[in-house]
């Protein structure tokens, strides 16, 4: 069935330094990627998406790739924050409607 | 707007007792799916309605789980002769039409404990 492996299931940088999370998927017909933050105790919430058609989105400090060919996608976050520590969830979308979510990246941001 | 609300916030329950998780989506909203998320672990898809389509299923892992949904509107996820492996938070999120595009939102989570 379809899958979406995320990597690396835990992540600490020094406030300042860059993040990156990365995230491949198995369906070809994928063609909508989303990336959720979560909180502690709180509901995920969107905080970028990429469609198909780019290979690349930035919002402020927050950037997504996407390689259809390799079928691979990434979370670059520069400039970290303390309030950047969360949990971040990558999903993939296709023509079904749903998405499958990767198991997702415990990002922690040190003072 | 109200965004998607979901109750209870919390259920204790006995092992084999079963529970109803209620989810209400955003109003409008075409699309609604439920979650399960055991602790520390990433988002389970269970269960999927659009419209008046008939729902998808695939994500139930056991003929113990089932879903109802009225119209447009509530939402109700049961749970039959709960086990201790049932223990999570059920998220439910909606989404304004069935677009994979269309951004989904989510409810606050019903955290199930099963005793």
């Amino acid at each position: 069935g379809e899958n979406v492996e995320q990597h690396p299931s835990t992540l600490s940088v020094q406030e300042g330094d860059s993040a990156v999370i990365k995230c491949t998927y198995s369906d070809s017909a994928s063609n909508y990627f989303p990336w959720y933050k979560q909180e502690l105790g709180k509901r995920p919430q969107l905080i970028i998406d990429i469609r198909s058609n780019v290979g690349e989105k930035k919002d402020q400090r927050i950037a997504v790739t996407l390689n259809k060919t390799a079928k691979h996608f990434s979370l670059h976050i520069t400039e970290t924050q303390p309030e950047d520590s969360a949990v971040y969830f990558c999903a993939s979308g296709g023509s079904q409607g749903n998405l499958i979510f990767g198991k997702g990246t415990k990002l922690s941001v040190k003072p | 707007g109200a965004g998607v609300s979901q109750s209870p916030s919390n259920k204790v329950t006995e092992k084999g007792k079963d529970v109803e998780l209620r989810c209400d989506p955003i109003s409008g909203h075409t699309a609604l799916y439920w979650y399960r998320q055991r602790l520390g672990q990433g988002l389970e898809f269970l269960i999927y309605f659009q419209g008046n389509s008939a729902p998808d299923k695939s994500g139930l892992p056991s003929d113990r789980f089932s879903a109802e949904r009225t119209g447009e509107s509530v939402s109700t996820l049961t749970i039959q002769r709960t086990q201790q492996e049932d223990s999570a938070v059920y998220l439910c999120a909606s989404r304004i039409r069935g677009l994979v595009s269309d951004t989904q939102y989510f409810g606050p989570g019903t955290r199930l404990t099963v005793l």
